[in-house]
C-alpha cells in the first residue's frame, strides 16, 4: 500500500509569512504526528493527532499548530516564520490504537525561510 | 523518556559486521529500545525494537543485557547502501512521541 505522501515537498517562504504542510498517512492508520529536523536541535517532535484529536505536544511555540482531518490527513501551520523556522518538517503516521513505538515517516516536506 | 548515547560515527568496510551500541542509563521499566535508520532527505525508517535479551529480523539484531543500561544494534555484512544515520530510541510506547538523539552517522566504504 501507498506509504506516508508529504505535500509540497520542498517550499521557499519569507520572515513573517505563514506556511500550511499536508500530511496523507498510510490508509487505515489513525495517529499522525509531526517531527522538526534541524542540523542544530536534530529531530525533534512537535505533536501527535489522533482521531481528528491533539494527543501529544512538543516544546514548539503557538506559532505551531496542526489539525487532523476525519480520513486522517493531517496538515500543519506555522504562523509569522522566523529564519529558525527552516528545517525538514517530516510526518509520521501509525495505527494509533497500540503505541509500538515503529512509526511510518513521509519524505518530508523542506522548508526555507528567507 | 530515557536519554541515549551512541557514537557520533562509524566507519566500515562492504562486507563486515557492524555494531553500535547505544547508552541508556536512566531507561525506565516500561521503555522499549528502538533503532531507526534515515537517509538524507528521507524520513527515519524503523529497524527494530526489543525490552531484553536478542531479537533478530532480516536486517539486523539488537542486543540487550540484562540490565537493560545498554544496547547493541548488529548489522550483519553491510554493504554501501547501508551508509546513513543510525538512531537509537527509548520510548515508553504510551505515544508516539519520540525522542530522537544525535544519532550515528555510519559511513561504509568499498
Amino acid at each position: 500500500k501507498a506509504g506516508v505522501t508529504q505535500t509540497p515537498r520542498y517550499l521557499i517562504k519569507t520572515r513573517g509569512q505563514q506556511v500550511t504542510l499536508s500530511c496523507s498517512p498510510i490508509s487505515g492508520h489513525r495517529s499522525v504526528s509531526w517531527y522538526q529536523q534541524t542540523p542544530g536541535q536534530g529531530l525533534q517532535f512537535l505533536f501527535e493527532y489522533f482521531s481528528e484529536t491533539q494527543r501529544n505536544k512538543g516544546n514548539f511555540p503557538g506559532r505551531f499548530s496542526g489539525r487532523q482531518f476525519s480520513n486522517s490527513r493531517s496538515e500543519m501551520n506555522v504562523s509569522t516564520l522566523e529564519l529558525g523556522d527552516s528545517a525538514l518538517y517530516l510526518c509520521a503516521s501509525s495505527p494509533g490504537t497500540e503505541n509500538t513505538g515503529e512509526l511510518f515517516f513521509g519524505e518530508g516536506s523542506r522548508l526555507t525561510v528567507l | 523518556l530515557a536519554k541515549t548515547t551512541q557514537p557520533i560515527s562509524m566507519d566500515s568496510y562492504e562486507g563486515q559486521e557492524v555494531n553500535i551500541t547505544c547508552s541508556h542509563n536512566n531507561i525506565a521499566t516500561n521503555d522499549y529500545i528502538t533503532w531507526y535508520q534515515q537517509f538524507p532527505s528521507q524520513g527515519p525508517r524503523f529497524i527494530i525494537q526489543g525490552y531484553k535479551t536478542k531479537v533478530t529480523n532480516e536486517v539486523a539484531s539488537l542486543f540487550i543485557p540484562a540490565d537493560r543500561k545498554s544496547s547493541t544494534l548488529s548489522l550483519p555484512r553491510v554493504s554501501l547502501s547501508d551508509t546513513a544515520v543510525y538512531y537509537c530510541l527509548a520510548n515508553n510506547n504510551a505515544g508516539n512521541m519520540l525522542t530522537f538523539g544525535g544519532g550515528t552517522r555510519l559511513m561504509v566504504k568499498p
